[in-house]
């Protein structure tokens, strides 16, 4: 049972180069949650999308920011022109469907700004 | 003032000791209830999911839900070095779509 896998594991980037994370959620689910967890903070909620639809963006920065989940291939959550606030570890997570609030997160991608 | 507080330890226990790990909300509209662990560098795991008030156990942990306390409460038995790790409580609205609202986590430490 594959669970929620997301990539690279570890980001580099340098200040204004892009950022672009996947996630793929676990089989069967078709809701995908991101979340970014800042040092010594708690996770905060960014983003959830189903397949080609945005639900929620009402926690992601306005500007540099975006995501997607295409009919096909994993979701992906972008972020152009990196600066070194952005790093932190962006955890991805997913549901089966809206009537579940059970949500299976991935072992995150932990970007880095130099 | 935060919407979740969770106080964020560390909590230290010798092995085998009950561990009482805690949060409390100021959102109302709160209906569903969750708890994760997760280790150092790793994702959320989730642990245990409760709707509304009351107990859910599950092996050695309990979740306990006090909707009028805005409490809930997280109990594990017989305490392990393995459980050494930070718990995270979450919670959604019933109505309001699908994003957990996290507390900071507590950072739990279990010795032999």
């Amino acid at each position: 049972n594959a669970g929620v896998m997301q990539n690279p594991r570890h980001l580099v980037r340098r200040r204004g180069q892009e950022a672009r994370l996947r996630c793929s959620p676990m089989k069967g689910h078709s809701h995908v949650y991101w979340y970014r967890q800042l040092p010594e903070e708690g996770l905060k909620f960014m983003v959830y999308l189903q397949k080609e639809n945005i639900i929620d963006e009402s926690g992601m920065p306005k500007e540099r920011f975006s995501a997607e989940f295409p009919k096909e291939g994993p979701s992906i959550l972008r972020i152009q022109q990196v600066v070194r606030g952005d790093s932190a570890a962006y955890f991805c997570a997913s549901s089966r469907d809206r009537g579940y609030n059970e949500q299976f997160f991935g072992p995150g991608t932990r970007l880095t700004v130099l | 003032q935060k919407e979740v507080e969770q106080d964020p330890g560390p909590l230290s226990v010798p092995e085998g000791a009950i561990v009482s790990l805690n949060c409390t909300y100021s959102n109302s509209a709160f209906q569903y209830f969750m708890w994760y662990r997760q280790y150092s560098r790793k994702g959320p795991e989730l642990l245990m999911y409760t709707y509304s008030s009351g107990n859910k156990e599950d092996g050695r942990f309990t979740a306990q839900v006090d909707k009028s306390s805005k409490y809930i409460s997280l109990f594990i038995r017989d305490s392990q070095p393995s459980d050494s790790a930070t718990y995270l409580c979450a919670m959604s609205p019933y109505n309001a779509g699908n994003m957990l609202t996290f507390g900071g986590g507590t950072r739990l430490m279990v010795k032999p």
